[in-house]
């Protein structure tokens, strides 16, 4: 079936630390993922993606692994700062001009002090 | 600022009445959705439209029709709300990067009593 899981719904990491948050996504012929942002009474913000035919892209502070073998995705803030507390998400795209987003259930981030 | 907005952001309806949110967007992107969110499920995707009058459905489209009569607007009606429909609903448009990730509105929250 169609499903995008993360593993873990909250991550307690404390500031300064770098946090990671893992996704599992099931459909092999998902071609583009997503991580989002979502603080409270917000919409979902966009972090970073990565196509397929990539293994690691790096943005500002964050960085998403892809593993295409065991279908895994991970998210890594580095410096993890109390402003990064929310949830996050991962999304993929399934590809084939269908650009039909599926999102997984989110983890919380918490950043102790 | 992606240029959606949706209404209404607040609405307290009675179980069996029917209820239409709108989403407007004011950049005439060619891709829109419709999520629901609520707790344990993450994002949900009930219907997405990929043109005036192209629409398909998501995971969860029982009970919600969808129609996009002109590209800046697509409305999500509930004929007849029930209590399951509580939840809050998010809007997105997807981007004109060959990529595209989405981007989100604000959300409205509907409660159905």
């Amino acid at each position: 079936g169609e499903s995008v899981g993360l593993h873990l719904p909250t991550l307690s990491v404390q500031e300064g630390d770098n946090s990671i948050i893992n996704c599992a996504y099931s459909n092999s012929a998902s071609d583009y993922f997503i991580w989002y942002k979502q603080e409270s009474g917000k919409g979902p913000q966009f972090i970073i993606d990565i196509r397929s035919n990539m293994d690691k892209r790096q943005g500002q502070r964050v960085t998403v692994l892809l593993n295409k073998t065991v279908k895994h995705l991970s998210l890594q803030i580095a410096a993890t700062q109390p402003g990064d507390s929310a949830v996050y998400f991962c999304a993929e795209n399934r590809g084939s001009g269908t650009y039909k987003y599926i999102f997984g259930t989110g983890t919380r981030l918490k950043v102790l002090a | 600022d992606a240029g959606i907005t949706q209404s209404p952001r607040h609405k307290v309806t009675e179980t069996g009445t029917p209820v239409t949110l709108r989403c407007h967007q004011t950049e005439n992107h060619r891709y829109m959705y419709w999520y629901r969110q609520d707790p344990g499920h993450g994002l949900r995707l009930i219907h997405y439209s990929y043109g005036v009058k192209d629409t398909d459905k998501g995971e969860v489209s029982d009970g919600y029709s969808v129609s996009r009569s002109k590209t800046e607007d697509f409305l999500l009606t509930l004929e007849s709300a029930t209590s399951s429909q509580t939840s809050v609903y998010f809007c997105a448009i997807r981007g004109d990067r060959s990529t595209g990730e989405l981007f989100f509105g604000e959300g409205s929250r509907l409660t159905v009593l």
